[in-house]
Protein backbone atom coordinates (compact mmCIF):
# COMPACT_ATOMS: atom_id res chain seq x y z
CA UNK A 1 0.00 0.00 0.00
CA UNK A 2 1.31 3.50 -0.76
CA UNK A 3 1.33 5.61 2.53
CA UNK A 4 2.70 9.87 2.29
CA UNK A 5 -0.63 10.99 0.84
CA UNK A 6 -0.86 14.21 -0.79
CA UNK A 7 -3.54 16.84 -0.43
CA UNK A 8 -4.65 18.51 -2.52
CA UNK A 9 -4.61 16.11 -5.52
CA UNK A 10 -4.55 19.04 -8.07
CA UNK A 11 -3.53 22.93 -7.31
CA UNK A 12 -4.24 25.45 -10.15
CA UNK A 13 -2.90 29.15 -9.11
CA UNK A 14 -0.84 31.95 -10.91
CA UNK A 15 2.13 33.01 -11.71
CA UNK A 16 4.04 34.51 -8.48
CA UNK A 17 1.31 33.25 -5.89
CA UNK A 18 2.55 30.19 -2.97
CA UNK A 19 2.09 26.92 -3.79
CA UNK A 20 0.95 24.40 -0.22
CA UNK A 21 1.00 20.79 -0.44
CA UNK A 22 0.55 18.70 1.83
CA UNK A 23 1.49 15.28 3.33
CA UNK A 24 0.41 13.05 5.55
CA UNK A 25 1.55 9.48 6.61
CA UNK A 26 0.66 6.48 9.16
CA UNK A 27 4.11 5.00 9.83
CA UNK A 28 7.35 6.03 11.62
CA UNK A 29 9.52 7.40 9.35
CA UNK A 30 13.59 8.20 9.59
CA UNK A 31 13.04 10.90 6.63
CA UNK A 32 10.81 12.31 4.49
CA UNK A 33 11.74 13.68 1.05
CA UNK A 34 9.70 15.92 -1.65
CA UNK A 35 10.08 14.64 -5.39
CA UNK A 36 9.12 16.73 -8.74
CA UNK A 37 7.88 14.87 -11.82
CA UNK A 38 7.71 16.86 -14.98
CA UNK A 39 5.06 15.87 -17.47
CA UNK A 40 6.30 12.02 -18.57
CA UNK A 41 9.69 12.25 -17.12
CA UNK A 42 11.77 10.91 -13.82
CA UNK A 43 11.65 12.18 -10.56
CA UNK A 44 13.86 14.98 -9.74
CA UNK A 45 15.06 15.18 -5.54
CA UNK A 46 14.02 18.48 -4.15
CA UNK A 47 14.68 18.44 -0.64
CA UNK A 48 14.96 16.04 2.56
CA UNK A 49 14.03 16.84 6.13
CA UNK A 50 14.97 13.93 8.82
CA UNK A 51 12.71 13.01 11.72
CA UNK A 52 14.07 14.85 14.02
CA UNK A 53 14.28 18.21 11.94
CA UNK A 54 11.33 20.33 12.10
CA UNK A 55 11.47 22.82 9.14
CA UNK A 56 14.54 23.26 6.44
CA UNK A 57 14.50 25.63 3.48
CA UNK A 58 16.28 25.33 -0.29
CA UNK A 59 15.42 28.38 -2.14
CA UNK A 60 11.87 29.02 -2.91
CA UNK A 61 10.94 25.91 -0.73
CA UNK A 62 10.22 25.73 2.29
CA UNK A 63 9.34 22.03 4.30
CA UNK A 64 7.83 21.82 7.67
CA UNK A 65 7.75 18.14 9.33
CA UNK A 66 5.43 17.35 12.26
CA UNK A 67 5.96 13.89 13.57
CA UNK A 68 2.92 14.09 16.93
CA UNK A 69 0.83 14.82 13.51
CA UNK A 70 2.31 12.34 10.84
CA UNK A 71 2.14 15.41 8.53
CA UNK A 72 4.46 17.16 6.67
CA UNK A 73 4.41 20.22 4.23
CA UNK A 74 6.02 21.79 0.85
CA UNK A 75 5.42 25.87 0.85
CA UNK A 76 6.60 26.65 -3.19
CA UNK A 77 7.19 30.81 -3.09
CA UNK A 78 6.64 33.34 -6.02
CA UNK A 79 5.53 29.84 -8.03
CA UNK A 80 6.70 30.13 -11.67
CA UNK A 81 5.20 28.71 -14.76
CA UNK A 82 8.05 26.30 -15.07
CA UNK A 83 7.11 24.94 -11.71
CA UNK A 84 4.08 23.15 -13.20
CA UNK A 85 4.55 19.46 -12.41
CA UNK A 86 3.68 16.49 -9.83
CA UNK A 87 4.78 16.73 -6.19
CA UNK A 88 5.45 13.67 -4.33
CA UNK A 89 6.03 13.04 -0.66
CA UNK A 90 7.88 9.89 -0.39
CA UNK A 91 8.88 8.10 3.55
CA UNK A 92 11.88 7.08 3.94
CA UNK A 93 13.08 4.47 6.30
CA UNK A 94 15.50 1.53 5.94
CA UNK A 95 16.91 2.72 2.76
CA UNK A 96 14.03 2.46 0.76
CA UNK A 97 10.83 5.04 -0.18
CA UNK A 98 7.18 4.66 -0.09
CA UNK A 99 5.63 7.38 -2.05
CA UNK A 100 2.04 8.76 -2.05
CA UNK A 101 0.28 9.57 -4.89
CA UNK A 102 1.22 13.17 -6.00
CA UNK A 103 0.06 16.84 -6.11
CA UNK A 104 -0.10 18.18 -9.77
CA UNK A 105 0.66 21.38 -9.08
CA UNK A 106 -0.54 23.81 -12.40
CA UNK A 107 0.89 27.51 -12.23
CA UNK A 108 -0.66 29.59 -15.28
CA UNK A 109 1.51 32.68 -16.63
CA UNK B 1 28.15 13.39 -13.54
CA UNK B 2 26.12 11.29 -15.92
CA UNK B 3 22.58 10.58 -14.30
CA UNK B 4 21.27 7.36 -14.37
CA UNK B 5 20.67 5.81 -18.11
CA UNK B 6 17.35 3.53 -19.28
CA UNK B 7 16.51 2.05 -22.69
CA UNK B 8 14.26 1.41 -24.06
CA UNK B 9 12.12 4.84 -23.55
CA UNK B 10 9.44 3.82 -24.84
CA UNK B 11 7.60 0.06 -25.79
CA UNK B 12 4.49 -0.94 -27.00
CA UNK B 13 3.84 -4.61 -26.93
CA UNK B 14 1.11 -7.19 -27.23
CA UNK B 15 -0.35 -9.38 -23.76
CA UNK B 16 1.66 -12.48 -23.53
CA UNK B 17 4.93 -11.17 -25.31
CA UNK B 18 8.01 -10.53 -23.34
CA UNK B 19 10.01 -7.32 -22.73
CA UNK B 20 13.51 -6.31 -21.38
CA UNK B 21 14.26 -2.72 -19.55
CA UNK B 22 17.65 -1.64 -18.66
CA UNK B 23 19.43 0.11 -16.60
CA UNK B 24 22.90 1.62 -16.20
CA UNK B 25 23.07 3.47 -12.27
CA UNK B 26 25.21 6.40 -11.31
CA UNK B 27 29.05 5.11 -11.40
CA UNK B 28 29.76 4.39 -7.81
CA UNK B 29 26.36 3.85 -6.41
CA UNK B 30 26.00 0.55 -4.85
CA UNK B 31 22.13 0.83 -4.06
CA UNK B 32 19.53 -0.09 -7.51
CA UNK B 33 15.82 0.27 -7.41
CA UNK B 34 13.04 -0.34 -10.25
CA UNK B 35 9.80 1.34 -9.38
CA UNK B 36 6.53 0.52 -11.42
CA UNK B 37 4.47 3.59 -12.15
CA UNK B 38 0.55 3.40 -13.14
CA UNK B 39 -0.92 6.79 -14.69
CA UNK B 40 -1.86 8.68 -12.08
CA UNK B 41 -0.80 7.27 -8.89
CA UNK B 42 2.60 7.15 -7.26
CA UNK B 43 6.21 5.06 -8.41
CA UNK B 44 5.59 1.84 -6.50
CA UNK B 45 9.08 0.27 -5.87
CA UNK B 46 9.27 -3.47 -7.49
CA UNK B 47 12.57 -4.37 -6.14
CA UNK B 48 15.66 -3.32 -4.48
CA UNK B 49 19.44 -4.26 -4.92
CA UNK B 50 22.39 -3.46 -3.00
CA UNK B 51 25.65 -4.10 -5.43
CA UNK B 52 23.84 -7.36 -6.59
CA UNK B 53 22.22 -8.53 -4.15
CA UNK B 54 18.43 -8.26 -3.45
CA UNK B 55 17.54 -6.57 -0.64
CA UNK B 56 13.70 -6.06 -1.03
CA UNK B 57 11.53 -8.04 -3.92
CA UNK B 58 8.31 -8.06 -1.49
CA UNK B 59 6.36 -6.58 -3.86
CA UNK B 60 7.16 -7.68 -7.37
CA UNK B 61 5.13 -10.37 -8.94
CA UNK B 62 7.63 -12.90 -8.87
CA UNK B 63 5.10 -15.36 -11.79
CA UNK B 64 5.81 -12.91 -14.40
CA UNK B 65 8.88 -10.36 -13.41
CA UNK B 66 12.44 -10.71 -12.68
CA UNK B 67 15.39 -8.77 -12.45
CA UNK B 68 18.71 -9.42 -11.84
CA UNK B 69 21.82 -6.90 -11.49
CA UNK B 70 25.19 -8.69 -12.60
CA UNK B 71 28.68 -7.34 -11.40
CA UNK B 72 26.75 -4.78 -8.75
CA UNK B 73 26.11 -2.55 -11.88
CA UNK B 74 23.66 -2.49 -14.59
CA UNK B 75 19.99 -4.28 -13.88
CA UNK B 76 17.62 -5.73 -16.50
CA UNK B 77 13.27 -6.12 -15.40
CA UNK B 78 12.11 -8.80 -17.67
CA UNK B 79 8.10 -9.01 -17.83
CA UNK B 80 7.50 -12.26 -19.44
CA UNK B 81 4.85 -12.81 -20.11
CA UNK B 82 3.24 -9.33 -19.89
CA UNK B 83 -0.76 -7.99 -18.66
CA UNK B 84 -2.70 -5.36 -19.79
CA UNK B 85 -2.25 -3.85 -16.50
CA UNK B 86 1.54 -3.90 -16.77
CA UNK B 87 1.18 -0.79 -19.21
CA UNK B 88 3.05 1.90 -16.86
CA UNK B 89 6.08 3.57 -16.50
CA UNK B 90 9.20 1.57 -15.30
CA UNK B 91 11.72 3.86 -13.57
CA UNK B 92 14.93 3.05 -12.00
CA UNK B 93 16.34 4.78 -9.84
CA UNK B 94 19.83 4.76 -7.39
CA UNK B 95 22.06 5.74 -4.42
CA UNK B 96 25.04 5.75 -2.80
CA UNK B 97 25.90 3.68 0.38
CA UNK B 98 26.43 5.58 3.43
CA UNK B 99 25.76 3.96 6.58
CA UNK B 100 23.81 5.75 9.01
CA UNK B 101 22.76 8.46 6.10
CA UNK B 102 19.60 9.52 4.66
CA UNK B 103 19.31 8.10 1.38
CA UNK B 104 19.14 10.51 -1.44
CA UNK B 105 17.63 8.91 -4.71
CA UNK B 106 18.21 9.48 -8.54
CA UNK B 107 15.71 8.81 -10.82
CA UNK B 108 16.04 7.85 -14.84
CA UNK B 109 14.19 8.86 -17.30
CA UNK B 110 11.88 5.73 -17.38
CA UNK B 111 10.58 3.36 -20.14
CA UNK B 112 7.18 3.62 -21.15
CA UNK B 113 5.43 0.50 -21.27
CA UNK B 114 2.49 0.14 -23.38
CA UNK B 115 0.48 -3.35 -23.74
CA UNK B 116 -2.19 -4.33 -25.97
Amino acid sequence: SQQGEEDPQALSIQEGENATMNCSYKTSINNLQWYRQNSGRGLVHLILIRSNEREKHSGRLRVTLDTSKKSSSLLITASRAADTASYFCARGSNYKLTFGKGTLLTVNP
Amino acid sequence: EAGVAQSPRYKIIEKRQSVAFWCNPISGHATLYWYQQILGQGPKLLIQFQNNGVVDDSQLPKDRFSAERLKGVDSTLKIQPAKLEDSAVYLCASSSLKRDSPQTQYFGPGTRLLVL
